[in-house]
């Protein structure tokens, strides 16, 4: 049981580049998050999913998409990178709205 | 609009020490608090999670404690240890969405 996991740990970007981060989770959760964490920020919620097929936009949705296609996974895709998303992003999931279980988080720069 | 604050935003205390960490909400109407524990350049651990109509959650040196009126928790750390340094983070679920985070307390304990 691994619990939730992202792909990949770590990433280097240049302005203006796309790429798409992976979350999966086998806890066959309906719930699924994606969060930044920013000094001095917190964690803010950036779009969220309530099951297979369905997503919503969180706090700070801008500049990021999402898809739900299968239930275990939870993709969260930059398609033009820009320096402000330098960030950790962390995947949560949950079987309900009211707890969550975390990855171990994906550091991105943004160059 | 929902705000969550945790203060201190950084202790040190000496080792074998009881202490508190304080987590304030502004609006009572919230599902769940949970507690999660961050360990530098990794993911959130959860510690505890307390519903709405419950007052207080424990686990072995750990008691969190809940006052919805009050728009207060509190994590409580029996005799400290160093390998508890890390940063806390309360966690406010007022809806599927509405999920806001405090900034965390900062927590050394010094050997």
């Amino acid at each position: 049981n691994a619990g939730v996991t992202q792909t990949p740990k770590f990433r280097v970007l240049k302005t203006g580049q796309s790429m798409t981060l992976l979350c999966a989770q086998d806890m066959n959760h309906e719930y699924m998050y994606w969060y930044r964490q920013d000094p001095g920020m917190g964690l803010r919620l950036i779009h969220y999913s309530v099951g297979e097929g369905t997503t919503a936009k969180g706090e700070v949705p801008d500049g990021y998409n999402v898809s739900r296609l299968k239930k275990q996974n939870f993709l969260l895709g930059l398609e033009s990178a820009a320096p402000s998303q330098t960030s950790v992003y962390f995947c949560a999931s949950s079987p309900d709205p009211y707890e969550q279980y975390f990855g171990p988080g994906t550091r991105l720069t943004v160059t | 609009k929902q705000e969550v604050t945790q203060i201190p935003a950084a202790l040190s205390v000496p080792e074998g020490e009881n202490l508190v960490l304080n987590c304030s909400f502004t609006d009572s109407a919230i599902y769940n608090l949970q507690w999660f524990r961050q360990d530098p350049g990794k993911g959130l651990t959860s510690l505890l999670l307390i519903q709405s109509s419950q007052r207080e959650q424990t686990s072995g040196r750990l008691n969190a404690s809940l006052d919805k009126s009050s728009g207060r928790s509190t994590l409580y750390i029996a005799a400290s240890q160093p390998g508890d340094s890390a940063t806390y983070l309360c966690a406010v679920y007022s809806s599927a969405s509405k999920i806001i985070f405090g900034s965390g307390t900062r927590l050394s304990i010094r050997p």
